[in-house]
């Protein structure tokens, strides 16, 4: 079954505490995975696309990686307005139908 | 500016009422969709239109109706049969299916509650 989870479901750092969430799939066919954040209330903003294994793509204090089996989203030296929900999603293609899905998400908390 | 506008953001619903929550983005996109979000369960798909005047059901669908008359315009109905409408639902767009820069564009949400 095709799926994508996410690890941890929270996550609490103290401000300039490194660390990084975690984003596997089991889809065929990967097209995209793309990485949102989510502030309470609000509609997911998009952070990054990554299309193959080895990418990487860098803004600010997040980077995200990807292999053939999951991403990574790293956090260096986190402040507390990095505090949000992390989605992932992936883009795939099975039996020529396009499929697009999310995570569950990981909640991040940075304290002061 | 461009972006995607749902309305009204707090919505009440009596038993055995529909309501109709609203979509509009400017963007130009072909493909639409409706998410339902509730507490650790993430996004689930209710319904989505990749080009006016046709739409597909999601995975959560029963319950729910939708139109695409308009490319800009893509209005969601939660019935009365829809047993449990309590939840935060999210509009978004992309630029197409089968585009390799199909980064979702969301609205800002509604909160739809039972009273």
């Amino acid at each position: 079954e095709d799926q994508v989870t996410q690890s941890p479901e929270a996550l609490r750092l103290q401000e300039g505490e490194s660390s990084s969430l975690n984003c596997s799939y089991t889809v065929s066919g990967l097209r995209g995975l793309f990485w949102y954040r989510q502030d309470p209330g609000k509609g997911p903003e998009f952070l990054f696309t990554l299309y193959s294994a080895g990418e990487e793509k860098e803004k600010e204090r997040l980077k995200a990686t990807l292999t053939k089996k999951e991403s990574f989203l790293h956090i260096t030296a986190p402040k507390p307005e990095d505090s949000a929900t992390y989605l992932c999603a992936v883009h795939w293609v099975t039996s020529g139908t396009y499929k697009y899905i999310f995570g569950t998400g990981t909640r991040l908390k940075v304290l002061a | 500016d461009g972006g995607i506008t749902q309305s009204p953001k707090y919505l009440f619903r009596k038993e055995g009422q529909n309501v109709t929550l609203s979509c509009e983005q400017n963007l130009n996109h072909d493909a639409m969709y409706w998410y339902r979000q509730d507490p650790g369960q993430g996004l689930r798909l209710i319904y989505y239109s990749q080009i006016v005047n046709d739409f597909q059901k999601g995975d959560i669908a029963e319950g729910y109706s939708v139109s695409r008359e308009k490319k800009e315009s893509f209005p969601l109905t939660v019935t009365s049969a829809q047993k449990n409408p309590t939840a935060f639902y999210l509009c978004a767009s992309r630029r197409g299916t089968r585009s390799m820069n199909t980064e979702a564009f969301f609205g800002q949400g509604t909160r739809l509650t039972v009273v």
